[in-house]
């Protein structure tokens, strides 16, 4: 079975500055990998996925993730981080099977954005 | 282009109560599913389906029951309320045919309160 972690529960970054968000998974083959954003109140955004090919994926909102197989990780990068980029971000580990995704999510990193 | 759509967005209930949850979604999408999300857990799976009629336990299945008799609805069911599953509920869904390496869209959530 998938597992995936996110070792920062809370990261606070300055507006304008860098960002990145660790995760890394457990799979026994090559996993989907997905990075969602929720803002409060709200429900599940999709920010990027990976599923093959090209390991540095681009997505929404200026962000951009880098698939490593040798370090089972899939971070979160954004290189200026905006003020309405705070929210609660989720890594997630899908198992291969066409069509069907039995998503395992990550517990989840705050990203607090100070002036 | 409503997507997934989820009812109520809130709701209290008292302990012993029983309760329905609705998600719709418009996308012609075969699987759906249910999740929960508790404070420093993720997103867990209650419940998911692969297609109408079909219904299969995720994670933490135990006090809910699903229906899935049309395509675009699928039902979580409380059949008798605990405090524990105070939480917020997420539904989902993903996959068309000829579309299959599609990610999963999210409702807004539905808040629910176990006094």
């Amino acid at each position: 079975a998938q597992s995936v972690t996110q070792p920062d529960i809370h990261i606070t970054v300055s507006e304008g500055a860098s960002l990145e968000l660790r995760c890394n998974y457990s799979y026994g083959a090559t996993p989907y990998l997905f990075w969602y954003v929720q803002s409060p109140g709200q429900g599940l955004q999709l920010l990027l996925k990976y599923f093959s090919g090209d390991t540095l994926v681009q997505g929404i909102k200026g962000f951009e993730a880098e698939f490593k197989r040798s370090q089972s990780s899939f971070n979160l990068r954004k290189p200026s981080v905006h003020w309405s980029d705070a929210a609660e971000y989720f890594c997630a580990v899908g198992a291969r099977n066409t069509g069907f995704q039995k998503l395992v999510f990550g517990t989840g990193t705050r990203l607090l954005v100070s002036p | 282009n409503a997507g997934v759509t989820q009812t109520p967005k809130f709701r209290v209930l008292k302990t012993g109560q029983s309760m329905t949850l609705l998600c719709a979604q418009d996308m012609n999408h075969e699987y759906m599913y249910w999740y929960r999300q508790d404070p420093g857990m993720g997103l867990r799976l209650i419940h998911y389906s692969v297609g109408e009629g079909t219904t299969a336990k995720g994670e933490v299945p135990d006090g809910y029951n699903v229906s899935r008799l049309k395509k675009q609805n699928f039902l979580l069911g409380l059949e008798s309320a605990a405090p524990s599953q105070t939480s917020v509920y997420f539904c989902a869904s993903s996959y068309s045919m000829g579309s299959p390496n599609q990610p999963q869209h999210f409702g807004d959530g539905t808040r629910l309160s176990i006094l």
